[in-house]
């Protein structure tokens, strides 16, 4: 199994540009997570699908954060538009039937905004 | 409002000693407990689960202990090899799955 897929594994933009994240969920996981990593507030859930549906999007920063997932296995992080203060690693993580069952995380997006 | 610490942002130990995480929380809805590790440049992966049911759940060299009067959750790892140097994190999740993770500890194991 590949695992968790997320592209790109790095990314430089401007601020004001569109930044798109994306992952690929482990075959067969049914619930897909994005996380932010920084220092200041280490891993924070920014939302949470099952089967394909926004299950719980508190913790995405604000309105220029927005994510779907349009079928089992591909889900994108759209940032618009990009701040330095979005600088962070993204993670994507997949799991069997939600957060309580262990979580495969991706090796992340770095992401810096110039 | 941070509902999960890890109290001490890092922790040396020498090869072949026990290394003692520890985590506090402070909501009692936590239901399920978790420890990850995780190296740098990739993403975190799973070490070991307890659920709010036991106190105390065992795998190889880890084990997980849960005290939940004093909201107390450990990671002991023993021995402490080489290749246990990564940063730890506690993740805490409710009924609902979100997990909650604390700041994580960075583990060096000197030779």
């Amino acid at each position: 199994d590949a695992g968790v897929i997320q592209s790109p594994r790095h990314e430089v933009t401007e601020m004001g540009q569109e930044v798109t994240l994306r992952c690929k969920p482990i075959s067969g996981h049914n619930s897909l997570f994005w996380y932010r990593q920084t220092m200041m507030r280490g891993l924070e859930l920014l939302i949470y699908f099952n089967n394909n549906v926004p299950i719980d999007d508190s913790g995405m920063p604000e309105d220029r954060f927005s994510a779907k997932m349009p079928n089992a296995s591909f889900s994108t992080l759209k940032i618009q538009p990009s701040e330095p203060r979005d600088s962070a690693v993204y993670f994507c993580a997949s799991s069997l039937n939600g957060g309580a069952n262990e979580q495969f995380f991706g090796p992340g997006t770095r992401l810096t905004v110039l | 409002d941070q509902q999960v610490k890890q109290n001490s942002p890092s922790l040396s130990v020498q090869e072949g000693r026990i290394s003692i995480l520890n985590c506090d929380y402070t909501n009692s809805m936590f239901d399920y407990f978790l420890w990850y590790k995780k190296y740098p440049a990739e993403g975190p992966t799973f070490l070991i689960s307890i659920s709010s049911i036991k106190d105390k759940n065992e795998d190889g060299r880890f084990t997980v202990f849960l005290n939940k009067s004093a909201k107390h959750l450990s990671l002991h790892i023993v021995p402490s090899q080489p290749g246990d140097s990564a940063v730890y994190f506690c993740a805490l999740t409710d009924s609902w799955g979100k997990l909650q993770f604390g700041a994580g500890t960075q583990v060096v194991v000197t030779p």
